[in-house]
């Protein structure tokens, strides 16, 4: 069984540009939440797919958008890069969205972006 | 519109004494609550959670405790150990599946 994988590891990309992170979830997990977490803040909640479709979204624009895929697999795409968006995004996979699974979210380690 | 907060940091304890990390949320819907241990370089992993309908759950040397009066829960670990040096998130479910987490406790357990 292998566990929740996100690649690149580390990116650094300048102001203006597109990026595309991607995350396989857990085996036999079908859904994907991704998470933004600036330094020194908690995670924040981007937004979740389930069976490939958008199931809630948190504060993020539209800038912010995620696929799923029919295996599980997710990316999260963010266009006209700012400053801000510099933080370590998490993507985190469960089996089906009932909030009493919450505590079986598995996340992966992470890609640090670095917008200049 | 913080919903949940964690005020301290750090926190820095000898080996063997008692951590307590603490966490205020502001919304009393919240339903229950987890802790999530993160070491450096690795994503955050679950370490316990707790319904809103009991006031205490404990795992082995982890114990979290809530206060719904006080919209307050603390994490206890009891003996400390020095590989329990991480940050520590608390987190609860809010609307739309989304979680929100709180800015984290880094925990330092001196040997």
């Amino acid at each position: 069984e292998t566990g929740v994988t996100q690649s690149p590891t580390h990116l650094i990309k300048t102001r203006g540009q597109q990026v595309t992170l991607r995350c396989s979830s857990q085996s036999g997990h079908n859904t994907v939440s991704w998470y933004q977490q600036a330094l020194g803040q908690g995670p924040q909640f981007i937004f979740q797919y389930y069976r490939e479709e958008e199931n809630g979204r948190g504060n993020f624009p539209p800038r912010f958008s995620g696929l799923q895929f029919p295996n599980y697999s997710s990316e999260l795409n963010v266009n006209a890069l700012e400053l801000d968006d510099s933080a370590l995004y998490l993507c985190a996979s469960s089996f089906g969205t009932q909030r009493r699974y919450a505590d079986e979210q598995f996340f992966g380690p992470g890609t640090r972006l670095t917008v200049l | 519109d913080q919903q949940v907060k964690q005020n301290s940091p750090s926190l820095s304890v000898q080996e063997g004494r008692i951590s307590i990390l603490n966490c205020d949320y502001t919304n009393s819907m919240f339903d229950y609550f987890l802790w999530y241990k993160k070491y450096p370089a690795e994503g955050p992993t679950f370490l316990i959670s707790i319904s809103s309908i009991k006031d205490k759950n404990e795992d082995g040397r982890f114990t979290v405790f809530l206060n719904k009066s006080a919209k307050h829960l603390s994490l206890h670990i009891v003996p400390s150990q020095p590989g329990d040096s991480a940050v520590y998130f608390c987190a609860a479910p809010g609307f739309g599946n989304q979680f929100y987490f709180g800015t984290g406790t880094s925990l330092t357990v001196i040997p």
